[in-house]
């Protein structure tokens, strides 16, 4: 199974909502990151889960709080948004060393922010 | 230190050949192509190493000159399916926020019959 799963594919919310986006890979992989995408722009690192514990995070605001349960999941709370937060967001797996190893990716959550 | 991509887009006619470069002004340790279509999410190419290096597997192909920071993703005899847009992401040498992946800002390939 090489396969990063990635739920729901779509959302939409209104600011004063609390969702969550929830992401699972089932290889074995010990790294696993969030990313936001905005049209036509490349994929911005949000946050680094390494061995479950959180390694990175790219000074994301506090409305968006990331969550690893365990070494297949990863979830994304989202709270008091804005619209400038729709976007795409992708999740992403690697095996281990962050640096050298491929990084496969889901096929994102397309949010809208009302 | 976001690389450095060029062109930003480009038009080939099926079977043309089409060179992508990738810059970086710091030391990389290692480069990351990934191809991403319209609504989908990247997929991984290949990655090539600090020392230098070539890779390829069917009709693309990349390097990495390490002394010049520069990688280069070679597509030769394009295919209708080439079509979409290439990322390189570059990971810094002794980089103190954790060898982070940054992406460039993409070349958009559209491939014509």
């Amino acid at each position: 199974d090489t396969e990063v799963t990635q739920t729901p594919k779509h959302l939409v919310m209104g600011m004063t909502n609390k969702k969550s986006l929830k992401c699972e890979q089932h290889m074995g992989h010990r790294a696993m990151y969030w990313y936001k995408q905005k049209a036509k722009k490349p994929p911005e690192l949000m946050f680094v889960y390494s061995y479950e514990k959180l390694s990175i995070n790219e000074s994301v605001p506090s409305r968006f709080s990331p969550e690893c349960p365990n070494s297949s999941l990863l979830n994304l709370h989202l709270h008091a948004l804005q619209p400038e937060d729709s976007a795409l967001y992708l999740c992403a797996s690697s095996p281990g060393q962050i640096n050298t190893d491929t990084q496969y990716f889901g096929p994102g959550t397309r949010l809208t922010v009302l | 230190q976001q690389p450095v991509q060029s062109p930003q887009a480009m038009i080939l006619r099926e079977g043309e050949d089409a060179v992508i470069n990738c810059s970086s002004s710091k030391a990389l340790y290692s480069v990351h192509w990934y191809r991403q279509k319209h609504g989908e999410a990247p997929v991984f190419l290949m990655i090539l190493l600090k020392g230098g290096e070539q890779k390829g597997h069917d009709k693309i192909s990349a390097s990495f000159n390490e002394k010049k920071q520069q990688s280069s993703l070679y597509l030769t005899a394009s295919q209708l399916s080439y079509s979409g847009t290439y990322f390189c992401g570059t990971v810094l040498m002794n980089n103190n926020a954790g060898n982070m992946l940054t992406f460039g800002g993409g070349t958009r390939l559209m491939v014509k019959p």
